[in-house]
């Protein structure tokens, strides 16, 4: 397990479809992340998970989005009716000691046309 | 005001030059802080953090945490043209990251 890893890399979909995003966590991590950056700006906090509880969510997650992690493993991050909006690099992150920083994955760069 | 603020740059300096980068943070509770590297088109990657205030060196990188002025450098010595990426900030909230804009920076040959 060499690292955060996630699926899709690149995800073009039309507008008002649903996607869904995958996120393989470090497996020791029991902390996970969503973030969603911008171009031109710092990644923004969607959501964290500690193992299978999702525990905060971000005003800027709507009705539209919902992540899940089943068995407090690999988590999901769906959207439905996309908007040209939420074209973002989607980052996934894990963590088992804040002490030792958060671990990113390379990201689900989603484009809505 | 954002939590976080950071110069966006682009900061463009000769190589072996010495960088200093910046943040500013309004939320005296954080007492943890990151600095993460991104590369064009890629996920951010840990580079220092540190607790509280104090020096912490890596190599040819050293970061400053200054609490009382709620202020966090990173500071690159010897820099060289594969520095070039984006630097980001990011003071931990208790259980999240909360990160800046990014500084771009550009080491030319």
């Amino acid at each position: 397990d060499t690292g955060v890893s996630q699926d899709p890399r690149h995800k073009i979909t039309k507008r008002g479809q649903n996607v869904t995003f995958r996120c393989d966590p470090i497996s020791e991590h029991n902390r996970l992340y969503w973030y969603r950056q911008t171009l031109g700006q710092g990644p923004e906090f969607l959501t964290y998970f500690q193992n299978e509880a999702q525990l905060e969510k971000s005003r800027l997650l709507s009705d539209r989005f919902s992540a899940e992690r089943p068995k407090g493993s690999f988590s999901t991050l769906e959207i439905q009716r996309t908007e040209q909006g939420d074209s973002a690099m989607y980052l996934c992150a894990s963590t088992g000691d804040r002490n030792y920083g958060y671990t990113f994955g390379s990201g689900t760069r989603l484009t809505v046309v | 005001q954002k939590e976080v603020e950071q110069d966006p740059g682009p900061l463009s300096v000769p190589e072996g030059a010495i960088v200093s980068l910046n943040c500013t943070y309004s939320n005296s509770a954080f007492q943890y802080f990151m600095w993460y590297r991104q590369y064009s088109r890629k996920g951010p990657e840990l580079l220092m953090y540190t607790y509280s205030s104090g020096n912490k060196e890596d190599g040819r990188f050293t970061a400053q945490v200054d609490k009382s002025s709620k202020y966090i450098s990173l500071f690159i010595r010897d820099s060289q043209p594969s520095d070039s990426a984006t630097y980001l900030c990011a003071p931990d909230n208790t259980d999240k990251l909360i990160f800046g804009t990014g500084t771009r920076l550009q080491v030319f040959p």
